[in-house]
């Protein structure tokens, strides 16, 4: 069954620094986001990007953060600067269509755990 | 506005039993869905409940909802050790372009 990938798994950066996390989605997918998980919280959505462009994103999402699907395949989530409240994980999802009004559920990446230290 | 909030937050039962884990949710939606984590991996899609469905079946998972009152119930019956996972409601609030998720229900099924 095809699947979503993040690369890489686990991610340790100084604060400060730019990070870019990697995904791949499932190839006849249209719809990508990216969500968060501060250890034992809850997933917070940051972004969802349709058609090389950003269809919503959410207060966390500023403009620090950016997202780009630089090819055919991959879908990144740049991070500019790092924060220690950066550290969580991000997991990158994907789905067949739009969300709202239809059935297309999405399927996640197992995520990176980024640790900004 | 918060979406998808679950209660309880941690539920403990034993082999065999129904867990009930159920969500709350404030604004209109066009469907609602479960989705399961296991620890440390990514969410899985479990079922998904349109606004205009009361109640849902999957093998041993039962999804009710109630628009009225903005919230969802999720069953597990005749649960199994495996089930230990964290569950998260996720609603669309109406957009379509994300879902919402919430805290989820931590569940634990001793064998």
């Amino acid at each position: 069954e095809p699947e979503v990938t993040q690369t890489p798994s686990h991610q340790v950066t100084q604060m400060g620094q730019e990070v870019i996390l990697r995904c791949v989605p499932i190839s006849n997918h249209l719809y990508f986001y990216w969500y968060r998980q501060i250890l034992g919280q809850k997933v917070e959505f940051l972004v969802s990007f349709y058609n090389n462009e950003i269809s919503e994103k959410s207060e966390i999402f500023d403009d620090q953060f950016s997202v780009e699907r630089p090819d055919g395949s991959n879908f990144t989530l740049k991070i500019r600067s790092t924060k220690l409240e950066d550290s969580a994980m991000y997991f990158c999802a994907s789905s067949e269509i739009r969300t709202g009004g239809s059935n297309s559920p999405l399927h996640f990446g197992n995520g990176t755990r980024l640790t900004v230290t | 506005s918060q979406q998808g909030e679950e209660d309880p937050q941690a539920l403990s039962i034993q082999e065999g039993e129904n867990a009930t884990m159920n969500c709350s949710y404030k604004t209109s939606i066009n469907n609602l869905q479960w989705y399961r984590q296991n620890s440390g991996r990514g969410l899985v899609h479990l079922i998904l409940i349109r606004s205009n469905e009361r109640e849902k079946h999957s093998g041993r998972l039962r999804v009710t909802l109630d628009t009225s009152k903005k919230s969802s119930s999720l069953l597990i019956t005749a649960s199994r050790a495996a089930d230990t996972a964290s569950y998260f409601c996720a609603t669309d609030g109406g957009q379509g372009f994300s879902f919402i998720f919430g805290k989820g229900t931590r569940l634990l099924v001793k064998p």
